[in-house]
């Protein structure tokens, strides 16, 4: 299996708190992502990362922000938590482009209350 | 990128061969076709992708029609812990766009 843990893995919080999820890799890979997965919707996008300190926005990043300080770190961060960001998040690596096949963390779920 | 069709649930006996079928009738002449799947509560994993020649690994083979307006992803021999949601993908590696977009994939049952 790809070296790809997620902290937390569970987090329940409050409406309005701050909140910073973590992808931590082992593989040293360029690609970094974020998705998240909700009932209905299957994976969807929110950030990636095509290099240290390179991001771009996915298809529902309002509400998200995220760094890369170093290869092997993704911080996903909620400024100020909401319901609607309830949900199972799921961080990627890759090695290239899309063409590679995509590792995905065990996930983190976080509830907001 | 292109879209696909997929069909929301199937079922397989055990030992026998699954069969997922995968409708991407826009796909244009630089997007791979890939397939992921998702055990519950799991993180999708990787299966096989390709192009227009069928591929084969040690999880599964893909069958792309001459026009590849079609895939099959086959399990040759399914068992019980191949049961998950199966999610055919399209998109072209060479473009800006580094995303993969997950559809609703197809809900695999493997029965004893």
């Amino acid at each position: 299996d790809a070296g790809i843990t997620q902290s937390p893995r569970h987090k329940v919080t409050e409406t309005g708190t701050p909140v910073t999820l973590r992808c931590h890799q082992t593989e040293n890979h360029r690609y970094m992502y974020w998705y998240r997965q909700d009932p209905g919707h299957g994976l969807r996008l929110i950030h990636y990362s095509y290099g240290v300190k390179d991001t771009d926005k996915g298809e529902v990043s309002d509400g998200y922000s995220v760094s890369r300080s170093k290869t092997e770190d993704f911080l996903l961060t909620l400024e100020s938590a909401t319901s609607s960001q309830t949900s199972v998040y799921f961080c990627a690596i890759s090695e290239r482009v899309v063409r590679d096949e995509q590792f995905f963390g065990p996930g983190t779920r976080l509830t907001v209350l | 990128d292109a879209k696909t069709t997929q069909p929301p649930s199937m079922d397989c006996a055990e030992g026998r061969a699954a069969n997922l079928p995968c409708n991407h009738s826009t796909i244009s002449g630089n997007e791979y076709v890939y397939w992921y799947r998702q055990i519950h509560s799991q993180g999708p994993q990787y299966i096989i992708h390709g192009l227009k020649n069928n591929e084969t690994n040690e999880m599964a083979s893909l069958i792309i029609t001459e026009d590849r307006k079609s895939s099959t992803l086959i399990l040759p021999h399914a068992t019980l812990r191949d049961t998950a949601v199966y999610y055919c993908i399209v998109s072209n590696p060479g473009g800006s766009n580094y995303k993969l977009t997950f559809g609703k994939g197809t809900l695999l049952t493997v029965n004893p």
